[in-house]
């Protein structure tokens, strides 16, 4: 079964401060790999996606993600953050089970 | 375009009493899965459903069932309640089940 780490519980930046979150996945074939955010009192929305091709993409709210095969990795960027970008953060992977399997979850808080 | 509609919002229930979960998908789209969600465990996968058919399932107790009616509409029970089935329970929907998934709302439920 596939399993999905997040490396940090919770992360505190400030304004402007760039974030990076780490998110390793344990089954090497084919994946779809996604980042999700739940704002406060919100629903899980989609940030962005990778199915197949480059392997930097590009999401909304100017977050990306990278992409590393051999390293099973998919983290999370965002150059510079806002304070809207307060939320919790989950790493999810499809691996043709019909299933989406959730990393714990990163809360991160920016700091005014 | 309407987004995935999980009703009820609420619910209180009373430990062995059994409850009814619904949720209908985006227009259009034909997988409908659900998670359960908790502060210790995060997100989990419960079911999917694809055309009436469960594709997958969990690790939860049979006391744990779902169905998918013929417009894509699916319902989840949990019978015998218990204090631990205290949780947030979110439906999503995607087109085909490996696509990206889009999350409703959810379900609050709190057994006392």
């Amino acid at each position: 079964a596939q399993s999905v780490s997040q490396h940090n519980h919770h992360v505190i930046l400030s304004e402007a401060a760039s974030l990076e979150l780490g998110c390793n996945y344990s089954y090497g074939g084919t994946v779809n790999l996604f980042w999700y955010v739940q704002y406060p009192g919100q629903h899980l929305q989609l940030l962005l996606k990778y199915f197949s091709g480059d392997p930097l993409v590009k999401g909304i709210k100017g977050f990306e993600a990278e992409f590393i095969k051999s390293k099973f990795s998919f983290n999370l960027r965002k150059p510079s953050v806002q304070w809207s970008d307060t939320a919790e953060y989950f790493c999810a992977v499809n691996d043709d089970d019909y299933k989406l399997s959730f990393g714990a979850g990163t809360t991160v808080t920016v700091r005014a | 375009k309407a987004g995935v509609t999980q009703t009820p919002r609420y619910l209180i229930k009373t430990r062995g009493q059994q409850v009814t979960l619904s949720c209908s998908p985006i227009s259009g789209h034909r997988s409908v899965s659900w998670y359960q969600q908790t502060p210790g465990q995060g997100l989990q996968f419960l079911f999917e459903y694809f055309s009436e058919t469960q594709r997958n399932k969990g690790n939860f107790p049979g006391r744990f069932s779902g169905r998918q009616f013929s417009n894509s509409r699916s319902e989840m029970n949990v019978s015998t309640l218990e204090l631990g089935d205290s949780a947030l329970y979110l439906c999503a929907s995607s087109s085909s089940g490996a696509t990206e998934a889009f999350f409703g709302q959810g379900t609050r439920l709190t057994v006392v």
